[in-house]
């Protein structure tokens, strides 16, 4: 079965800083990796995504995630940290061992930015 | 593109009541799912369908709710009679999936049963 990791429900990081949201993954078939934002009293956007090819993806606001198949790791990062960033992250692997378009999602990291 | 809608963005309703949540997806996108949000359980798939077929419903907690895709451009998830328990985000979200698997969430319905 499919499944998804986010190590740390909080993580806080100073304004400036590297942002660093780790995702873990399992998957018996090559997978479709997302990095979905949420900010308070929002619906999930999308920052990112990998499917195939290159395996350094970048996406909005200046993040960017590496595929690690050897880890079977996505983390998202970013160079510095930005007020605006903080929100909530969830990372999903689309459920294709099952012939869907379903979703598995991590239990989400909320970000806090330190002024 | 509008983006994925939904109405009411929030809803209040007494306990027993019935309550119907609405979702238009984003046109020529041919899935739709359904997802509820609580602090509690984090974010759960109810139900998807593909092409106005209900593919998977084993997240619908019970018998109280349901969705029905009449059309491409319509959804609905109806709980019958409401609970408080059921008081959440209620989150659509569509996709092409031929094309790829990303999908586009809307804003949500805030739902309170009390």
């Amino acid at each position: 079965a499919q499944s998804v990791t986010q190590l740390g429900s909080h993580v806080s990081v100073s304004e400036g800083a590297l942002v660093l949201l780790r995702c873990n993954y399992s998957s018996s078939v090559p997978p479709y990796l997302f990095w979905y934002v949420q900010y308070p009293n929002q619906g999930l956007q999308l920052l990112l995504k990998y499917t195939t090819g290159a395996t350094l993806v970048k996406g909005i606001n200046g993040f960017e995630a590496e595929f690690k198949k050897s880890e079977t790791s996505f983390h998202l990062t970013k160079p510095s940290a930005h007020m605006s960033d903080a929100a909530e992250y969830f990372c999903a692997v689309s459920d294709r061992a099952s012939g869907t378009y379903k979703y598995i999602f991590g239990t989400g990291t909320r970000l806090k930015v330190l002024a | 593109d509008a983006g994925v809608i939904q109405s009411p963005r929030h809803e209040v309703t007494e306990m027993g009541q019935e309550v119907t949540l609405r979702c238009k997806p984003i046109s020529g996108h041919n899935s739709l799912f359904w997802y509820r949000q609580t602090m509690m359980r984090g974010l759960e798939l109810l139900i998807y369908f593909n092409n106005n077929v209900p593919i998977d419903d084993s997240g619908m907690p019970e018998d109280r709710f349901s969705a029905k895709m009449p059309n491409a451009s319509f959804s609905t998830l109806k709980i019958q009679p409401s609970e408080p328990r059921d008081s959440a985000v209620y989150f659509c979200a569509s996709s092409k999936t031929e094309v790829s698997y990303e999908q586009y969430f809307g804003p949500g319905t805030r739902l309170t049963v009390t």
